[in-house]
């Protein structure tokens, strides 16, 4: 597609369980980004991939969270035995290179409700 | 930590006027500087960036300043819209620490007819 793509939309789950979140960038981005958005806040930096190089995960904000990203396509954000305080906004951005060499094309975003 | 932050939380104008947003930063090192617009159920759109050897940008309606001696950065829009009517987030990038983008809190602009 056009843009960078995010799925689901929405995900209900319920407290304990763990879930996949699932980000397909702008064919061609070498730089992927997933950032938190909780209700009312601003952006909370997780965790970018650029190129074949270690992911910079100084973000995550435990051992739940983590992500993969296979070549320069597909990310999966996945945070297990999830709790409360997970329910957020997951946005998933993607650009031609890191930092201050590109503008970030944001996706939708997956709106995550833990019960 | 390092952080980036804004002055005013909510700011609302009449259309037709000019807006104002302001943001403060705090990591010195920061090179590049980004401003985003997010209406409602949307991801942050670009709108305008600057880069550190620079003071001013513009664009379509839309003017960036930085000052990096008091580390402040501002969006002027002129001639705002209903369509303005968004939560703007200034980000901050220190090439020297990677690629991430830094977001501060944001403001939320809100455009009376």
């Amino acid at each position: 597609g056009a843009g960078v793509s995010q799925s689901p939309s929405n995900k209900v789950t319920e407290k304990g369980k763990d879930v996949e979140l699932r980000c397909d960038p702008i064919s061609g981005h070498t730089a992927l980004y997933w950032y938190r958005q909780r209700l009312g806040q601003g952006l909370e930096f997780l965790i970018y991939f650029q190129g074949n190089s270690a992911p910079d995960k100084s973000g995550l904000p435990s051992d739940r969270f983590s992500a993969e990203r296979t070549g320069e396509s597909v990310s999966t954000l996945t945070i297990q035995r999830t709790q409360q305080e997970d329910s957020a906004v997951y946005l998933c951005a993607s650009s031609l290179a890191a930092g201050s060499t590109g503008e970030l094309f944001f996706g939708e975003g997956s709106r995550l409700t833990v019960l | 930590g390092e952080n980036v932050g804004l002055h005013l939380p909510t700011l609302s104008v009449q259309e037709g006027d000019n807006s104002i947003i302001n943001c403060a930063y705090s990591n010195s090192a920061s090179d590049y500087f980004i401003w985003y617009k997010q209406e409602s159920g949307k991801g942050p759109q670009f709108i305008i960036d600057i880069r550190s050897n620079m003071d001013k940008r513009q664009g379509q309606r839309v003017t960036v300043l930085l000052n990096k001696t008091v580390k402040h950065l501002s969006l002027q829009i002129a001639a705002t819209q209903p369509g303005d009517s968004a939560v703007y987030f200034c980000a901050e990038n220190d090439y020297n620490q990677g690629g991430k983008l830094i977001f501060g809190q944001g403001t939320e602009l809100s455009v009376k007819p």
